[in-house]
């Protein structure tokens, strides 16, 4: 079981442009949740799926920031027009369905020139 | 919605003795509290639980004390060793409306010897 995988580890883009993260969740888990890492703002939910479904984005950023899940084996964030103010650690994490324990992802590191 | 806070950002103590990181919640529909650990370079991984029908729970060195009228709960660590050395997230989670698990900002915890 290689965990959750996240694709690429570290991502530096300029201003303006467009960011696509990748995650693959661990193999029979049923939900995928994306959170954001900060220095200041700690671990901020952004977006979760369950069974390839969005249950909340409620975390999301309503401008630039998309999230999908189009197969049980891989979920993407997408950021368009990038700010440096979203320079931040992005975890992914599965859980199996009905558990509640987050299996998280070792982050994409995004940096914003 | 709900919101987690981490009252200690950082916590220093000497190597066999106890640690105590105190968090509140504001949500009353909140029934399970986990707690994760994130070592250096590494990501977050699950370490202790605890849910709203008991008001104490302990695995080896770890306790995890609940106090639903206050909203407050606690992670004590005893006989602290360097391999503690971590940043600890709390977080809060409700059963209803399908939401996600809500983190604190993390405390930093440092054992030096």
């Amino acid at each position: 079981n290689a965990g959750v995988i996240q694709t690429p580890r570290h991502k530096v883009t300029g201003k303006g442009q467009e960011a696509t993260l990748w995650c693959e969740p661990i193999s029979g888990h049923s939900a995928v949740f994306w959170y954001r890492q900060t220095i200041v703002q700690g671990l901020e939910f952004l977006t979760y799926f369950r069974n390839q479904a969005p249950i909340d984005d409620s975390g999301m950023p309503k401008e630039r920031f998309s999230a999908q899940m189009p197969n049980q084996s891989h979920s993407t964030l997408k950021i368009q027009s990038t700010q440096p103010q979203d320079s931040a650690v992005y975890l992914c994490a599965s859980s199996l369905e009905g558990r509640n324990t987050l299996y998280f992802g070792a982050g994409t590191r995004l940096s914003v020139l | 919605g709900e919101k987690v806070e981490q009252h200690e950002s950082t916590l220093s103590v000497r190597e066999g003795d106890s640690a105590v990181i105190n968090c509140t919640y504001t949500d009353t529909a909140s029934s399970y509290f986990p707690w994760y650990k994130q070592e250096a370079g590494k990501s977050l991984h699950f370490v202790i639980d605890i849910r709203s029908n008991v008001d104490r729970k302990q695995s080896q060195r770890l306790t995890v004390l609940l106090d639903k009228k206050a909203k407050r709960f606690s992670l004590h660590i005893t006989a602290t060793q360097p391999e503690d050395s971590a940043i600890y997230f709390c977080a809060a989670f409700t059963y209803q409306g399908g939401r996600a698990l809500i983190f604190g900002t993390g405390t930093t915890v440092s054992v030096s010897p």
